[in-house]
């Protein structure tokens, strides 16, 4: 069946650092990608997502590209601020519910 | 258009209670989705409602059940409630069932379940 990978946390940047947070996937067929955003005590907001091979998901200077020859979904920032600081679940679509990896942690330090 | 909604946002229950979570879909959503998320993991899928009747099921028992009433609003009842069942419970909405993004899933805020 369908799952995700993620990189292990937690990720500890200083402010302005480049973030990549991992994750790899397997799946039967064409799922569709994402990357959702956790704050402390609050549900799941989307981040970006990307629907077929070579789309590239970007929100609020998060990028990541959906690569099926290497079946990665790596989400990536280019200057993290203290604001981003929270958990980071990768996710994939699966026959009628979503699969999530197990969630990175981040923490930016002023 | 209103997001999709859940009550209670706390609760706070004993081991061998039961209790019931309620979920509001999104506006022109006609599927649910419940999710559980314990601390430290990712979310699990626990089961799926479209058109008032369950569509799928995750590896959960059967003291988890579940409604969907013809507003498309849901409940997650859970009995017999046991210490591992503290967790963030979050309810989805959607357009039908498929994996495509016409059906993306739409998150609820989540209900922060503590059995003691």
């Amino acid at each position: 069946g369908n799952s995700v990978t993620q990189m292990e946390g937690p990720v500890t940047l200083s402010e302005e650092a480049f973030l990549t947070i991992n994750c790899t996937y397997t799946a039967t067929g064409y799922p569709s990608l994402f990357w959702y955003v956790q704050y402390p005590g609050e549900g799941l907001q989307l981040l970006l997502k990307a629907t077929k091979a070579d789309d590239k998901g970007s929100n609020k200077g998060f990028e990541a590209t959906y690569r099926k020859e290497t079946t990665s979904f790596h989400l990536e920032k280019g200057s993290v601020q203290v604001s981003d600081s929270a958990v980071y679940f990768c996710a994939l679509t699966g026959t009628y519910k979503y699969i999530f990896g197990t969630g990175t942690r981040l923490k930016v330090l002023a | 258009e209103t997001g999709v909604t859940q009550s209670p946002t706390h609760l706070i229950k004993t081991r061998g209670q039961q209790v019931t979570l309620r979920c509001s879909s999104q506006s022109g959503h006609n599927t649910v989705s419940w999710y559980q998320q314990a601390l430290g993991q990712g979310p699990q899928f626990i089961f799926q409602y479209y058109r008032e009747e369950e569509n799928g099921r995750g590896n959960f028992p059967p003291r988890f059940s579940g409604l969907q009433f013809p507003n498309y609003s849901s409940e997650l009842n859970v009995n017999a409630l046991e210490l591992d069942d503290s967790a963030l419970y979050l309810c989805a909405s959607s357009f039908g069932m498929g994996q495509g993004i016409d059906n993306e899933q739409f998150f609820g805020p989540g209900t922060r379940l503590t059995v003691l």
